[in-house]
């Protein structure tokens, strides 16, 4: 069975462009998650989607960030324009879900995003 | 503000030694825990759940949870220094999905 996987592995790009980071949760999970690791600070949660809903997204920094799960598979989070605190590893995770309760989360590689 | 507090380390073993490490965290609502390894520049990797109270064993894991206490743990025995990588503790509790991941402590486990 194929694990998370996310796409870019790096990117790197100037304040103020555009960035579309990707993921595409193991097949049959339902629950997508991203979350973000800044340097020298906890892996934070950002959103949840269930199937193609926002469930969540209390954890998004601002206005900046967008992200969407057309049809309920991959996912994608824009930022734009990005700004140097967005700098940081962008992770993904996928869950199934029994009876409305957490299950386990198991994590993509992660984007690494500078910000230059 | 729910939070998870974990030694940051490094904690530094000898091989074939225990290993142990500890979490807190502060929502006493919280349901399941979760510890995952980190190998640097990689993801986190589920290693061990555990959702009751008392010992949950996997091989040579062994995580241990007191609510009461609000304390989670890990042991790892007869260590290896392929076990040498960030563990990180992360709860979920409520309503919502997310997990709540501690800073991670960085274990060393030398030959």
């Amino acid at each position: 069975e194929a694990g998370v996987t996310q796409f870019p592995s790096h990117s790197v790009i100037e304040k103020g462009q555009t960035v579309t980071l990707r993921c595409d949760p193991i097949s049959g999970h339902d629950n997508l998650y991203w979350y973000r690791r800044v340097m020298g600070k906890e892996i934070k949660f950002l959103l949840h989607f269930v199937k193609e809903s926002k469930q969540d997204e209390s954890g998004m920094p601002n206005n900046r960030f967008l992200a969407e799960r057309t049809g309920g598979t991959y996912s994608t989070l824009k930022v734009q324009p990005a700004e140097l605190e967005d700098s940081g590893v962008y992770f993904c995770a996928s869950s199934q879900d029994f009876g409305g309760n957490v299950y386990e989360q198991y994590f993509g590689p992660g984007t690494r995003l500078t910000v230059t | 503000q729910k939070e998870v507090e974990q030694n940051s380390g490094p904690l530094s073993v000898p091989e074939g030694a225990i290993a142990s490490l500890n979490c807190t965290y502060s929502d006493r609502g919280s349901q399941s825990f979760f510890w995952y390894r980190q190998y640097s520049g990689k993801s986190p990797e589920l290693i061990m759940s555990i959702y009751s109270n008392g010992d949950k064993e996997d091989g040579r894991f062994t995580a241990q949870l007191n609510k009461a206490s609000q304390y989670v743990s890990l042991l790892i025995r007869d260590s290896q220094p392929s076990d040498s990588a960030t563990y990180l503790c992360a709860v979920h509790g409520g309503s919502q999905g997310n997990l709540i991941f501690g800073k991670g402590t960085k274990l060393s486990v030398k030959p």
